[in-house]
């Protein structure tokens, strides 16, 4: 069975950068079939797209974030990770990383499977 | 990049009767691949999004036969044939290629 876990800190400083880790076991991130994405959830509001990489080092990002992040996957480690830049009290959210189905290098928008997600709260 | 907007944003329903949410997006979603990959996801409360439709009309494994998914081009619909308590939760409308975007959510609730 496939699982997903987020790490890093839970308090990130204003202006100062968030990052995770997704650490996947049962599975492996070199997978030609799948994409590894990051989506966060702002407290009691929407899904939120992040972006997305494949073991190949493709990667797409949300363009409202694009100069702010950066993705990178580990397959040694079996991890990818997620740093994000200069951040606001308004980057405080719930942070999932999901797994995405790959077809042809299209992405099927499935996220099939998901961590746990992990509250990070941008405060001084 | 596509904007998804999904109205309404807040849906009371009675248990028993039918539900209808809609997406609009901003530009077509049909790819170049002649498949249109608009995807809709059920948020339970406390619980991780699962997805329920894939291109605007399948199914996934486990989904009620209740849901339904329709449209094309930038017009998707969502519809419950009759709710049931387990339905609670929000519901987002997807574009499933990158650069991936979701609606802003619509809230179904048990009037």
């Amino acid at each position: 069975q496939l699982q997903l876990q987020e790490s890093g800190p839970g308090l990130v400083r204003p202006s100062e950068t968030l990052s995770l880790a997704c650490t996947v076991s049962g599975g492996s991130v070199s997978s030609n079939n799948h994409y590894w994405g990051w989506i966060r959830q702002p407290p009691g509001k929407g899904l939120e797209w992040i972006g997305s990489i494949h073991h190949d080092g493709t990667t797409f990002r949300n363009t409202s974030l694009r100069s702010r992040v950066a993705i990178s996957i580990d397959t040694s480690q079996n991890q990818f990770s997620l740093r994000l830049s200069s951040v606001t009290v308004t980057d405080t959210a719930v942070y999932y990383c999901a797994r995405l189905g790959r077809i042809a290098a299209i992405s099927q928008g499935d996220f099939d499977y998901w961590g746990q997600g992990t509250l990070v709260t941008v405060s001084s | 990049d596509v904007v998804m907007t999904q109205s309404p944003l807040s849906l009371p329903v009675t248990l028993g009767q039918p539900a209808s949410i809609s997406c609009r997006s901003s530009q077509s979603l049909v790819h170049s691949d002649g498949d249109t990959y608009l995807n809709w996801f059920q948020q339970r409360p406390g619980q991780s999004p699962r997805r329920l439709i894939y291109k605007i009309s399948n199914r996934d494994s486990g989904v009620p036969d209740r849901f339904s998914g329709s449209g094309s081009g930038t017009d998707f619909t969502l519809k419950i044939s009759r709710v049931e308590a387990e339905d609670v939760g929000v519901y987002y409308c997807m574009k499933g290629t990158h650069p991936i975007a979701f609606g802003q959510g619509t809230r179904l609730e048990i009037q």
